[in-house]
């Protein structure tokens, strides 16, 4: 059975650029949550959707967003990129019934310059 | 608003010894705890899990313990080796959400 897949695993981006980053949950799932992980914050909650609709969303500004699409594969967008947006991204997926069943992708590691 | 905190940072460990991890949570909500392990250049991986109304679960060389007076919970690594080396991240999630609230994390080393 296939894992999460995230690409790219790997992106350079400058100041005030925009970026996509895309995930594909296992099959059959139908939740995908989003998080960014840093040395100093750790990993935090970005946002979660579930059937094409966000239903959970953390404390980040409206720079960061993101969609589902009817195969539930997500894709989150980070506008106005900053040097502290340089994180790795990691997206999780699950049936949506509850977190035990949660699977993290490897993550796209994110670098502003 | 730290919900989950962890310690230590850091944690250097002979082979064959245990290790100890430690989480404290504010939220009584919380009711389910897992732990997960994290290699570099991967996503973190679940390790092991529990709920509150267990006070310890153990599966292979990894227990976890629960103590929810104290909303303390511990992760021990026994007979610690060499490939357990990789930073570990204790989190916990309330019924009716599909999130995690995460600590730190403790970057664990087995020394040979």
């Amino acid at each position: 059975k296939a894992g999460v897949t995230q690409t790219p695993r790997y992106l350079i981006k400058t100041r005030g650029q925009q970026v996509t980053l895309s995930c594909s949950p296992i099959s059959g799932h139908r939740s995908v949550s989003w998080y960014q992980q840093t040395p100093g914050q750790g990993l935090q909650f970005l946002f979660e959707y579930f059937s094409e609709t966000q239903r959970n969303k953390g404390n980040f500004p409206g720079r960061f967003s993101g969609r589902q699409f009817s195969n539930s594969r997500s894709e989150m967008n980070v506008s106005t990129l900053e040097l502290g947006d340089s994180a790795l991204y990691l997206c999780a997926s699950s049936t949506g019934q509850q977190v035990a069943g949660y699977t993290f992708g490897s993550g796209t590691r994110l670098t502003v310059v | 608003q730290q919900q989950v905190k962890q310690s230590p940072q850091s944690l250097i460990v002979q082979k064959g010894g245990i290790s100890i991890i430690n989480c404290a949570y504010e939220n009584t909500a919380f009711d389910y705890f897992p732990w997960y392990q994290q290699f570099p250049g991967k996503g973190p991986a679940l390790l092991i899990a529990i709920r509150p109304d267990v006070s310890e679960k153990k599966e292979g060389r990894f227990t976890i313990s629960f103590n929810k007076s104290a909303k303390q919970f511990s992760l021990h690594i026994m007979d610690s080796q060499p490939g357990d080396s990789a930073t570990y991240f204790c989190a916990a999630s309330r019924s009716g959400y599909s999130t995690l609230t995460f600590g730190k994390g403790t970057m664990l080393l087995v020394s040979p």
